[in-house]
């Protein structure tokens, strides 16, 4: 039963456009909401967060946005740079602070 | 300054070892968690400490797998009589505070592979 979904598993966008990365949840209890982004041989690294109070959260070149009704965040990257390209993972946090990560989606950015 | 540290970085073994992974967070960070990753998966989530209490271990998939981190700090992962199927890529990652609206920090991961 996978609570955090993202469907798709690969982006490609060309340098300079728009980065749409979606996930889906299914719990209602999930509170807080982060991207990471991971290159390879590394750690994920934490991007950007949004609190289940808000729908939007901004920073730079990166925005998430959360639609509570419909249990759906997105990740707009803006403009896309070639140094972008990794792979993606949303994760909900339960109060604890459990992550529950999705599938991630890997993102290409071509120059 | 110092990250997440993990180690070893990569351990193979064999069936039916057992193996001790490390992890050793961020100084001063309050809780620790252990997630295994499989290949084009997502983190999920193992175990977790606020100090050196374990708070919730109900993503260990059975009795093999035990986590401790007795003086609130550095915390081991063990998995006694491994199997195959237990290999994977383990990561730790800490927080400074519990609970959530946290981010959390986390190491390079320990690559098991069982033989």
């Amino acid at each position: 039963d996978q609570q955090v979904k993202q469907n798709s598993p690969s982006l490609s966008v060309q340098e300079g456009r728009i980065s749409i990365l979606n996930c889906d949840y299914t719990n209602s209890m999930f509170d807080y909401f982060l991207w990471y982004k991971k290159y390879p041989a590394e750690g994920p690294t934490f991007l950007i967060s949004i609190s289940s109070i808000k729908d939007k959260n901004e920073d730079g070149r990166f925005t998430v946005f959360l639609n509570k009704s419909a249990k759906h965040l997105s990740l707009h990257i803006v403009p896309s740079q070639p140094g972008d390209s990794a792979v993606y993972f949303c994760a909900a946090s339960s109060p604890t602070g459990k992550l529950i990560f999705g599938q991630g989606t890997t993102l290409q950015v071509k120059p | 300054g110092a990250g997440v540290s993990q180690s070893p970085r990569y351990k193979v073994t064999k069936r039916g070892q057992d193996v001790a992974l490390r992890c050793d967070p961020i100084s001063g960070h309050v809780s620790l968690y252990w997630y295994r990753q499989a290949l084009g998966q997502g983190p999920e989530f193992l175990t977790y400490f606020n100090y050196e209490a374990q708070q919730d271990k109900s993503g260990l998939p059975n009795d093999r797998f035990s986590a401790e981190r007795p003086e609130g700090s550095i915390s081991t992962l063990t998995i006694q009589r491994t199997e195959q199927r237990d290999s994977a890529m383990y990561r730790c990652a800490s927080s400074p505070e519990a609970g959530s609206y946290n981010e959390q920090f986390f190491g390079p991961g320990t690559r098991l592979t069982v033989l």
